[in-house]
């Protein structure tokens, strides 16, 4: 069974602090896509970032970096120095390509108080 | 940049009256997913086509929804009659094709409240 557990509901930083938001995956599958998706109050999915199960290195965009680990089926999401404009629900998926579909966890909503 | 289109944006109506919510993919993606947010939840898939046909509808509750991509292009999804527990963010998106199901891009959604 696929499965994406986010298991922080709610995290509430102040601003300039960092902040981890963890993802947990289950997959039998060895060819997978792992995801993180933004949803502002708007409701708009924002993507920002697609790994491949082939592809464990970290990566790093501006404040924004990811830890892809197998060994622990993990795909952590750590923003640096947050502000304000991170507020959102932060959303991990999984797309297996045997099943074709795209799981997604239950979300954590990030609050950054200024 | 090509964005797929979803209207209407925000849509009020009472129990067991019939809704309906459109979609206009990316121009060339032959895939379109309709998903499902229920608030505090994640986006669940209820509907993929590839081009006019259906390829996926098991989480589509076909008592009172219904979904159809005639020429494959856009895509209508309706519901009747809307029931209270369908209160939620209805989400399209697209993809270039089925095999592409790992670069979808996602419409700006549709918030449904019934009451």
């Amino acid at each position: 069974a696929q499965k994406v557990t986010q298991a922080q509901t709610e995290i509430s930083v102040v601003e300039k602090e960092d902040v981890t938001l963890d993802c947990v995956y289950e997959t039998r599958d060895t060819t997978y896509y792992l995801f993180w998706y933004k949803q502002p109050p708007s409701g708009e999915l924002v993507f920002l970032i697609r790994r491949n199960s082939f592809d464990e290195q970290n990566e790093i965009s501006g404040r924004y970096s990811w830890n892809f680990q197998k060994s622990t089926s993990s795909f952590n999401f750590t923003i640096t120095a947050s502000q304000v404009v991170d507020s959102a629900v932060y959303f991990c998926a999984l797309c297996s390509s045997n099943t074709g579909k795209l799981i997604f966890g239950q979300g954590t909503t990030l609050q950054v108080k200024p | 940049e090509a964005e797929v289109a979803q209207s209407p944006r925000y849509k009020i109506t009472e129990k067991s009256q019939a809704v309906a919510f459109w979609c206009d993919p990316i121009s060339g993606h032959a895939t379109l997913y309709w998903y499902r947010q229920i608030l505090g939840q994640g986006p669940e898939l209820l509907v993929q086509f590839q081009d006019e046909s259906v390829v996926d509808d098991s989480q589509l509750p076909k008592d009172r929804f219904s979904a159809e991509r005639l020429k494959g292009v856009d895509s209508t999804l309706k519901i009747q009659p809307a029931e209270l527990g369908d209160s939620a963010m209805y989400l399209c998106a697209s993809s270039l094709d089925w095999d592409r199901i790992y670069e979808q891009y996602f419409g700006p959604g549709t918030r449904l409240t019934v009451t």
